[in-house]
C-alpha cells in the first residue's frame, strides 16, 4: 500500500524552529513531486509549498505566507521529504500534511494530490 | 493568486438525496480543478481530478463537471459515509489554492 507518514510535530515557542518529516512507503518517493499542506484549527486546507523531482532539479515553490521562513527538501535514498520551519509564528499552528503530486494526461497534463498522510500537529505558543 | 470560492459553506441532506457543491475560480483555470473529501483525523482523499475524472476507487455516485471558472461536485445519492468536508483546489497556477470547504452532514 502506498503511504505517507508525517512526524516531528510538537509544541514550540514563537520564533523557534522545527523540522517535519514525511516518510514514504509502498512507492519510490523519487518519482514524485511532494506537497506540504496545512490546516489551522477551525480553518480549511492551505497549500504551503512543494518540491519537484530531481529530474527538475528538486526546485521548490512556496505560498507567500511561508516564503523566506519555510524550506522543503528531499532525501530520495531514504524515502523522506522534509519541511524546515523557521521563525515560527502563532499563526503557523496547524496540522501539517504531506501529499504526493500525481499527474495524468487527459488531452493536457493535469496534476492533483493523490496520496496524503494523516498529518502531524504543530502548536506554536509561549 | 487565484481565489477559489465554494458554496454553500455547509449543508444537511437526507440519505439518498442528490447533493451539489459549487466552486468558482477568480479567473479561468480551464479544467485544472480537483475535489477532495476530508474527514476529521484522517488523510484528505482525492475524489475528482481535472474537473470531471473520477479517481480510482471512488464510488460512481460522485461526479464532477465544469470548466473555466465554474465547477460542480455532485453526490448523486448521499450515503452516511459521505459525511465530511469537501474542498476544491486549482492546479492551474502557483500558488495552488483551495476553496474554503463545504461541510456535508446528514439530516
Amino acid at each position: 500500500e502506498e503511504q505517507l507518514v508525517e512526524s516531528g510535530g510538537g509544541l514550540v515557542q514563537p520564533g523557534r524552529s522545527l523540522r517535519l518529516s514525511c516518510t514514504a512507503s509502498g512507492f519510490s518517493i523519487g518519482d514524485y513531486a511532494l506537497n506540504w499542506v496545512r490546516q489551522a484549527p477551525g480553518k480549511g486546507l492551505e497549500w504551503i509549498g512543494f518540491i519537484r523531482t530531481k529530474g527538475y532539479s528538486a526546485t521548490t515553490e512556496y505560498a507567500p505566507s511561508v516564503r523566506d521562513r519555510f524550506t522543503i527538501s528531499r532525501d530520495d535514498s531514504n524515502g523522506i521529504a522534509y519541511l524546515q520551519m523557521n521563525s515560527l509564528k502563532t499563526e503557523d499552528t496547524a496540522v501539517y500534511y504531506c501529499a504526493r503530486d500525481a499527474e495524468w494526461f487527459v488531452r493536457f497534463y493535469y496534476k492533483a494530490m493523490d496520496v496524503w498522510g494523516h498529518g502531524t500537529t504543530v502548536t506554536v505558543s509561549s | 493568486d487565484i481565489q477559489m470560492t465554494q458554496s454553500p459553506s455547509s449543508l444537511s441532506a437526507s440519505i439518498g438525496d442528490r447533493v451539489t457543491i459549487t466552486c468558482r475560480a477568480s479567473q479561468s483555470i480551464g479544467y485544472s480543478l480537483n475535489w477532495y473529501q476530508h474527514k476529521p483525523g484522517t488523510a484528505p482523499k482525492l475524489l475528482v481530478f481535472a474537473a470531471s475524472n473520477l479517481q480510482s476507487g471512488v464510488p460512481s455516485r460522485f461526479s464532477g463537471s465544469g470548466s473555466g471558472t465554474d465547477f460542480t461536485l455532485t453526490i448523486h445519492s448521499l450515503q452516511p459515509e459521505d459525511v465530511g468536508t469537501y474542498y476544491c483546489q486549482q492546479s492551474y497556477s502557483i500558488p495552488l489554492t483551495f476553496g474554503g470547504g463545504t461541510k456535508v452532514g446528514i439530516k
